[in-house]
């Protein structure tokens, strides 16, 4: 099983509301990451957790808030939102947080009202 | 600092071949390869390591240049599910993370 699971496909959510976003992994992966990306845009790293323990964090507003529960999960709870942060948020999964390729969740498309 | 990819944008026959460039300001580790479709997640193609090692799908090929900086990768005889935006990744060292290119959108057309 090479598949990245994310729930849900779409979130609305309003300014002052707080929603989670999921991302499963059944591969025994030890890296997660949290990637967003704009419209015609590459993807930018946000945060990696490696073996359940945050790793990088790209300098993200603190309304973004990621946790790692167990090696197979990885969420990124969203907190006062601002329309800007508009995006498709993709999670992945790597064999480690070295040179292996990166198994992507087919992402979450968020708009913020 | 971003690697840049070029060119922007291909338009192909079916059949056809076409190269894609990743380019890099700075020394590289890595170089990771995907193809993202419209409305999809990225699609791992292939990774090329300082040194020489190689890993990646069968009818995927690609160079790196570790004087230059630079990444080709190599597409031939193109089919229709070729379609997409390329985008390169590349690492400084081993556990760098990944920064994304500026992509590469080719359209195969019949």
């Amino acid at each position: 099983d090479t598949e990245v699971t994310q729930t849900p496909k779409h979130l609305v959510m309003g300014m002052t509301n707080k929603k989670s976003l999921k991302c499963e992994q059944h591969m025994g992966h030890r890296a997660m990451y949290w990637y967003k990306q704009k419209a015609k845009k590459p993807p930018e790293l946000m945060f990696v957790y490696s073996y359940e323990k945050l790793s990088i964090n790209e300098s993200v507003p603190s309304r973004f808030s990621p946790e790692c529960p167990n090696s197979s999960l990885l969420n990124l709870h969203l907190h006062a939102l601002q329309p800007e942060d508009s995006a498709l948020y993709l999670c992945a999964s790597s064999q480690a947080e070295s040179s292996y390729e990166q198994y992507f969740g087919p992402g979450t498309r968020l708009t913020v009202t | 600092q971003q690697p840049v990819q070029s060119p922007q944008a291909v338009i192909l026959r079916e059949g056809e071949d076409a190269v894609i460039n990743c380019s890099s300001s700075k020394a590289l580790y890595s170089v990771h390869w995907y193809r993202q479709k419209h409305g999809e997640a990225p699609v791992f193609l292939m990774i090329l390591l300082k040194g020489g090692e190689q890993k990646g799908h069968e009818k995927i090929s690609a160079s790196f240049n570790e004087k230059k900086q630079q990444s080709s990768l190599y597409l031939t005889a193109s089919q229709l599910s070729y379609s997409g935006t390329y985008f390169c990744g590349t690492g400084l060292y081993n556990t760098d993370k990944l920064i994304f290119g500026t992509g590469t959108r080719l359209q195969v057309f019949p």
